[in-house]
């Protein structure tokens, strides 16, 4: 069955440090990959998304991701959080034609 | 500008009363889906629709029901059966069979008093 895990339920780091959030798929062939990005209260807003092609995807506010096949991985990073950055994040994927899957979200936190 | 509606954003109701939650797309998308989102927990799907007039239940459907008549359309009802109620309802939208991610709505808090 295709499943989405997000193993680090929350994560702090210091403003300026680079981050990391950590997402696992289990799924036969390769699926569409996304990564959401959720402020309290509010609904959920794509950073990226992959589909084929360059591995190294980059989304919106200063986020990458990295697709590794052998690693079922897709990785979202970003060189230097800001205090905007805290927030809940989800990695999605969506096999064709079916639902999407959610992972249980990584709620970053910032330190001053 | 196209998007996903819900409304309201706010919903108070006293327990034992049904009550609907709207969601309304204009991007022309299939699939619609609902999920509910507890604090600190993640999304839990509860139905999902590719089509019109078809839909599947979620994870969590016991409790709610959806219907389908608009390809636009996707209310959820929310039951008296429904023991926990009280949480936040995310709707979303998606072009099924594309390449493309789901939209979500800006989601409705849900308060059974």
């Amino acid at each position: 069955a295709q499943s989405v895990t997000q193993p680090d339920i929350h994560i702090t780091v210091s403003e300026g440090a680079s981050l990391e959030l950590r997402c696992n798929y289990s799924y036969g062939a390769t699926p569409y990959l996304f990564w959401y990005v959720q402020s309290p209260g509010q609904g959920l807003q794509l950073l990226l998304k992959y589909f084929s092609g360059d591995t190294l995807v980059q989304g919106i506010k200063g986020f990458e991701a990295e697709f590794k096949r052998s690693q079922s991985s897709f990785n979202l990073r970003k060189p230097s959080v800001h205090w905007s950055d805290a927030a809940e994040y989800f990695c999605a994927v969506s096999p064709p034609l079916t639902k999407i899957i959610f992972g249980s979200g990584t709620r970053l936190s910032i330190r001053p | 500008d196209g998007g996903i509606t819900q409304s309201p954003k706010y919903l108070f109701r006293k327990e034992g009363q049904n009550v609907t939650l709207s969601c309304e797309q204009n991007l022309n998308h299939d699939a619609m889906y609902w999920y509910r989102q507890d604090p600190g927990q993640g999304l839990r799907l509860i139905y999902y629709s590719q089509i019109v007039n078809d839909f599947q239940k979620g994870d969590i459907a016991e409790g709610y029901s959806v219907s389908r008549e608009k390809k636009e359309s996707f209310p959820l009802t929310v039951t008296s059966a429904q023991k926990n109620p009280t949480a936040f309802y995310l709707c979303a939208s998606s072009d099924r069979g594309r390449r493309t991610e789901a939209f979500f709505g800006q989601g409705t808090r849900l308060t059974v008093v």
